[in-house]
This record gives structure tokens, C-alpha cells and sequence, in this order.
């Protein structure tokens, strides 16, 4: 088993560009994720997904957006991508909501 | 929603010694609670975890404690290495708006052990 993957792994971005970060899990999870993590700071939750079809917004979700068409690959968008989301991107996946959550091995961004 | 606090935000022994991490939360609701290590240049691990029916869990050189009265856990590392380096992330389950739970996370702290 891979886990959680995510792709790219690093990603430079002018201001205004768009980009999709990949994440694909292969446990048959049914809840994703997507967390930012900002220097010295917690984990923050932008977009969640209870299955295929269902998404639903977490505490940062505005400039992001999700899809969840299979159950495997929950896609994160930046759409005019901005300095305020340079940040560090995990995505996580898990059973029932509140069991153990695997983590990817993040995607560093930076928007100059 | 829930909101989870961490103490301290970073903690420095010497190797052998005992470290601890504490988190308070405010949901009483809350029943889930684990402990995640990240390494640098890593995402978070789970290392161990702890549900509310249970106030004592332990594996090894790392244990949790829950007090539900005063809403406050514990993670008790043991015979500190200098690989226990590293942020250490706790969580508690919350019941949000909507009625779906979700993990809320502390802001971490980052533990060093000194060789």
C-alpha cells in the first residue's frame, strides 16, 4: 500500500496563476481531507469530503476548491493563486470521521 | 466547535529524560483523541490515540492520560532519543454546525532532545 500521495511535491506560482494539487489514496477511505499549514502553526482545515460526490467547506475555504468524482483522488484548485496561500498542503484521509487520519507527505507552495 | 489548546510550544530535555505535552479542549462531546508526530520535511504520524471510555493508554515509552471533568489530556514521553525530535500534534474530535465530526488539531510543539 502507497497510502496517501500527493503530487506535486514542491510548486513555485506567480500571483494570479492557477494550479491543482493531486491526492490520491488507495485504503478504500471514504473521508479526505485537505489541511494548510502555515510556519510555527497548527493544522487548519480547508475542504473535507465524505465520500465520492460530497464535499463540504472547512475553516479556510475561501480562494480553494474540490471535487471528489472517485473515491481514490480528492484534487485541491487554487484559483488566483495569492502570497497569503503560500503555504504547506496536506492532504489526509479516514474511515469514520473522527478515526485515525493518514497524512500525504505534503506539497510545499509559494505564491510571489 | 471545538478548540484545542497546547502547552508549551516547544520543550527542550536532555536525552534519557521524561518530556511532557498538554492539551485542553472545549467540547465535551468530544470522544476521539490522538497524538501525531511530525517530522521535518514530513506530514503528521499518528503515534497514539485515546477515546473517551479510557483515561489511560500506553505503548511502550509513550503514554496518553484524558481527564474528561477538567477537558485535558496528556502525552508522557519516556526515556527521551534524540529521534522523539520533532512537532507533536494533538486532536480532539468536534461536532461542527452541520452535525458532522471533525478532528480539530492543537498548534503543536516542537520538541528537542538534546544528544
Amino acid at each position: 500500500n502507497a497510502g496517501v500521495t500527493q503530487t506535486p511535491k514542491f510548486r513555485i506560482l506567480k500571483i494570479g496563476q492557477s494550479m491543482t494539487l493531486q491526492c490520491t489514496q488507495d485504503m478504500n477511505h471514504n473521508y479526505m481531507y485537505w489541511y494548510r499549514q502555515d510556519p510555527g502553526m497548527g493544522l487548519k482545515l480547508i475542504y473535507y469530503s465524505v465520500g465520492a460526490g460530497i464535499t463540504d467547506k472547512g475553516e479556510v475555504p475561501n480562494g480553494y476548491n474540490v471535487s471528489r468524482s472517485t473515491t481514490e483522488d480528492f484534487p485541491l484548485r487554487l484559483e488566483l493563486a495569492a502570497p497569503s496561500q503560500t503555504s504547506v498542503y496536506f492532504c489526509a484521509s479516514s474511515r469514520p470521521s473522527a478515526d485515525t487520519q493518514y497524512f500525504g507527505p505534503g506539497t510545499r507552495l509559494t505564491v510571489l | 466547535g471545538e478548540n484545542v489548546e497546547q502547552h508549551p510550544s516547544t520543550l527542550s530535555v536532555q536525552e534519557g529524560d521524561s518530556a511532557v505535552i498538554k492539551c485542553t479542549y472545549s467540547d465535551s462531546a468530544s470522544n476521539y483523541f490522538p497524538w501525531y508526530k511530525q517530522e521535518l520535511g514530513k506530514g503528521p504520524q499518528l503515534i497514539i490515540d485515546i477515546r473517551s471510555n479510557v483515561g489511560e493508554k500506553k505503548d511502550q515509552r509513550i503514554a496518553v492520560t484524558l481527564n474528561k471533568t477538567a477537558k485535558h489530556f496528556s502525552l508522557h514521553i519516556t526515556e527521551t532519543q534524540p529521534e522523539d525530535s520533532a512537532v507533536y500534534f494533538c486532536a480532539a474530535s468536534g461536532i461542527e454546525k452541520g452535525g458532522s465530526e471533525k478532528l480539530v488539531f492543537g498548534k503543536g510543539m516542537k520538541l528537542t532532545v538534546n544528544p
